[in-house]
């Protein structure tokens, strides 16, 4: 079954800096990869996500990349701001049909001020 | 617009006890999923469902079942609660087969279960 690990689990930066959360996934029939966002003591909610048809898609301040042959894709946030401070969570998936929905261990960005 | 509602926010048990979570949901979403969040583990899932009655197990489907007998309503079940079950529990829901602006899977806001 899909097994997805993500680094860092916990990530500072300052205000105005880059951050970048990793992950990696096993199965190759994954063509989906989300990417949640979870802040303090909400619910995880979908914040930008790639096909594997792509390489690249950008919303914003927000974008993520994905490389096939290497089974990885990351997030990555420009000039963060204090409100970017929360879990994020990677998943892998199908796009379609009966699938499991797994997500990496989480990282917890704080950016201070 | 609430569309994943579980049933109880926080919830305290004793060991022994068989406990029931419940999750509702008002999309007609096909999928559903029961997860279980610890500091340091992320959200590991316990069982998913992609129809009535259907249920998969996920990663950590012991000590735990589900019930799936409507498609808005995904139960999960603790048959004798135990002490490491102690834990945040979400549920979310997703379509099978989604347009491309509805991708992604909801989730509730969390039970808070602590077993003594």
């Amino acid at each position: 079954g899909e097994n997805v690990e993500q680094h860092p689990s916990t990530l500072s930066v300052q205000e105005g800096d880059s951050a970048v959360i990793k992950c990696t996934y096993s199965d190759s029939a994954s063509n989906y990869f989300p990417w949640y966002k979870q802040e303090l003591g909400k619910r995880p909610q979908l914040i930008i996500d790639i096909r594997s048809n792509v390489g690249e898609k950008k919303d914003q301040r927000i974008a993520v990349t994905l490389n096939k042959t290497a089974k990885h894709f990351s997030l990555h946030i420009t000039e963060t701001q204090p409100e970017d401070s929360a879990v994020y969570f990677c998943a892998a998936t199908r796009y379609t049909g009966f699938q499991k929905l797994v997500f990496g261990t989480g990282t917890r960005l704080l950016v201070s001020p | 617009d609430v569309k994943v509602t579980q049933s109880s926010r926080y919830l305290v048990k004793r060991t022994g006890e068989k406990v029931f979570l419940e999750c509702v949901q008002d999309m007609d979403h096909e999928n559903m999923f029961w997860y279980r969040q610890d500091p340091g583990l992320g959200l590991r899932l316990i069982y998913f469902s992609y129809d009535v009655k259907m249920k998969e197990k996920g990663d950590i489907p012991e000590g735990y079942s589900v019930s799936r007998e409507k498609k808005e309503r995904f139960s999960l079940i603790l048959e004798s609660a135990s002490t490491n079950q102690t834990s945040m529990y979400l549920c979310a829901s997703s379509l099978v087969y989604p347009a491309v602006m509805n991708t992604e899977a909801f989730f509730g806001q969390g039970t808070r279960l602590t077993v003594v």
